[in-house]
């Protein structure tokens, strides 16, 4: 059974520009999740979806940061404009039920 | 303060060795535990998750204490192939995780 994936693996990007991450959860799950791990930093939640609904949006950092999942498969977070402080490695994850498989992440460095 | 604080490490070890890990969390109301383990440059994946009973799975041993707010890992025997990151992860029953920084435990021959 296929994981979770994400793309791309890696992005640089300059100050300003916008970036899109996209998550392909597990097939069958309803639950999707975005975290963050920022330089020396832990891992952090930035939001969760069930489905095409935002359960919980709690942790998305501030406006500039806009995430999708439309017909409840896969997922968008899209960061626009993007700045220095953005860069990080942006995991996503799913479930069915209780144990969260994490993607191996994308990598976002902002020159 | 953090919500969960772990001593990063790293935790050196020769093989065979017993190595245990401890974790702290300051919110009372968690409701579920974790232990994962992350190798570098890689994905975390769930190792075990943590009840107040204990619960083992081979060489690996996790415990939570409520009343302390501490949950703990011994990995016993331990194999080189042990090292990695290991991150306390705590849910607050909203499917939220919210992890440690981790510690790092590095096995060597």
């Amino acid at each position: 059974e296929a994981g979770v994936t994400q793309f791309p693996s890696h992005s640089v990007i300059e100050k300003g520009q916008t970036v899109t991450l996209r998550c392909d959860p597990i097939s069958g799950h309803d639950n999707l999740y975005w975290y963050r791990r920022v330089m020396g930093k832990e891992i952090k939640f930035l939001l969760h979806f069930v489905k095409e609904s935002k359960q919980d949006e709690s942790g998305m950092p501030n406006n500039r940061f806009l995430a999708e999942r439309t017909g409840g498969t896969y997922s968008t977070l899209k960061v626009q404009p993007a700045e220095l402080e953005d860069s990080g490695v942006y995991f996503c994850a799913s479930s069915y039920y209780n144990e969260q498989f994490f993607g191996p992440g994308t990598r976002l460095t902002v020159l | 303060r953090k919500e969960v604080e772990q001593d990063p490490g790293p935790f050196n070890v020769p093989e065979g060795a017993t190595v245990a890990f401890n974790c702290t969390y300051s919110n009372s109301a968690s409701q579920s535990f974790f232990w994962y383990r992350q190798d570098c440059r890689k994905e975390p994946k769930l190792l075990m998750s943590v009840y107040s009973s204990g619960n083992e799975d081979g060489r690996f041993t996790a415990q939570l204490n409520r009343a302390s707010q501490y949950i703990s890992l011994l990995i016993r025997d331990s194999k080189l192939s042990d090292s990695a990151t290991y991150l306390c992860v705590e849910d607050l029953g909203t499917d939220k995780l919210i992890f440690g920084t981790g510690t790092r435990l590095q096995v060597f021959p």
